[in-house]
This record gives structure tokens, sequence and C-alpha cells, in this order.
């Protein structure tokens, strides 16, 4: 089992729709959730993170943290064309281990 | 604050040559990563560094990797002897220590192509 588990989508969605991306995870140690956001052939951009269990809202992005279940989920409000990208879940589990473990990246493209 | 920048953005190179990529991180980030990306992959770590000190290295950086950070400014990847499975997108991330959350900033990564 991968220690981030990412549904690779892809995944299309009409203008104004609200998205709900998720990611999985196996390890409790993981204390830190990041989502990053990579349009094509780009460097990852960080758009949120979050340590604790519940809700981050930042704009029309949501982060959501459920450390009972091992499930992060990131929504997108009033979805736009300009969000179509690939979205990466990120975890790290603190302390002295600073890598970033990731998810495989779910590609959504916003239809106008 | 310019980002994290690296070079080149491209690079085509013949298996069994060398390559060397630059980072320069974020001015007054102390902490340095190399995270290497496939096509449909999310990145994998690599390598990091905490000011000079490399503190870290993961199984997939073999003996043809080294990275170097002289000085705790800029670092350099190399990869010696290429082979077709070194292509991919090479990615430098920063860091600062003073922050409760290590927030990584990533540049726009170096795209490898081995033939």
């Amino acid at each position: 089992q991968k220690e981030v588990e990412q549904d690779p989508g892809p995944l299309s969605v009409p203008e104004g729709a609200i998205v709900s991306l998720n990611c999985t995870y196996s390890n409790s140690a993981f204390q830190y959730f990041m989502w990053y956001r990579q349009y094509s052939r780009k460097g990852p951009e960080l758009l949120m993170y979050t340590y604790s269990s519940g809700n981050k809202e930042d704009g029309r992005f949501t982060a959501q943290v459920d450390k009972s279940s091992k499930y992060i989920s990131l929504f997108i409000r009033d979805s736009q064309p300009s969000d179509s990208a690939t979205y990466l879940c990120a975890i790290n589990s603190g302390g002295s281990n600073y890598k970033l473990t990731f998810g495989k990246g779910t590609l959504l493209t916003v239809n106008p | 604050d310019t980002g994290v920048s690296q070079d080149p953005r491209h690079k085509i190179t013949k298996r069994g040559q060398n390559v060397t990529f630059r980072c320069d991180p974020i001015s007054e980030h102390n902490r340095l990563y190399w995270y290497r990306q496939t096509l449909g992959q999310g990145p994998e770590f690599l390598t990091y560094f905490q000011n000079e000190a490399q503190l870290e290295k993961s199984r997939l950086l073999s003996d043809r990797f080294s990275a170097e950070r002289p000085k705790g400014s800029f670092s350099t990847l190399e990869i010696q002897r290429t082979e077709q499975g070194d292509s991919a997108m090479y990615l430098c991330a920063s860091s600062l220590t003073a922050r409760a959350v290590d927030t990584q900033y990533f540049g726009p990564g170096t795209r490898l192509t081995v033939l």
C-alpha cells in the first residue's frame, strides 16, 4: 500500500461547479497536509496547508482533514477554467523529517 | 522574494553523458530540496540540505547522482553516465526553518530527456 493514495482522474466539470479532490494516507505519524496546484510543464505551486483535523478556508478553496479516517480533501467552489490543472496532495510527518510524500495528482479540467 | 529559480529549464542529452542542474532558492531560505517527477506521478523526494549540510538522501539517489550546496546558497545536482530512465522533471524547493510548518516552495523544474 502506497503511503499516499490519490485518484488521478481525470476529472472534468462545468464552470461554476463545486470540485472535491481527495487523498488517503496510511501513516498515522503524518502531521502536516498540503495541497499544491501544478499547471502543465510547471513546478507545483503551494495552495494551502493545514496540520489539524477540521476545515481551513482560503477564498474559493477549503482544505479538510479527518485524521481519524486518514482522509484529506480539497474543495473548490465556483470553479473557473483557470483552475484547470493537476492538484497534488502532499504530506509530511513533521519533526526532523521534512520530506514531502506526494499523491499522484488529480488532473482537473473546468469547461467554460 | 523572486522565487526559486532553476537552470536550465530543459536539457536533452545522450545516454552516458553527464549533466548538471542548478537551483537558486528563495533568499534567506536555509532548507533546499530536490525532487524528481515522472509523467503521471507526483514528485518523489531525492535529497535535502539544511544550510550546506546534506541531511537526508533517498534510496532513489543512486551513486550516479550527487548534490552539493556550497556555502548554503545555490545547489547543484549532477547525474553521471545518464540512462534513459533518468528522463524526468527535476524539481527544487526551498523553505525556512523558522516557520512552524515547513512550507516548501518549488521552482519551475528542469526537464531532462535522455536519448
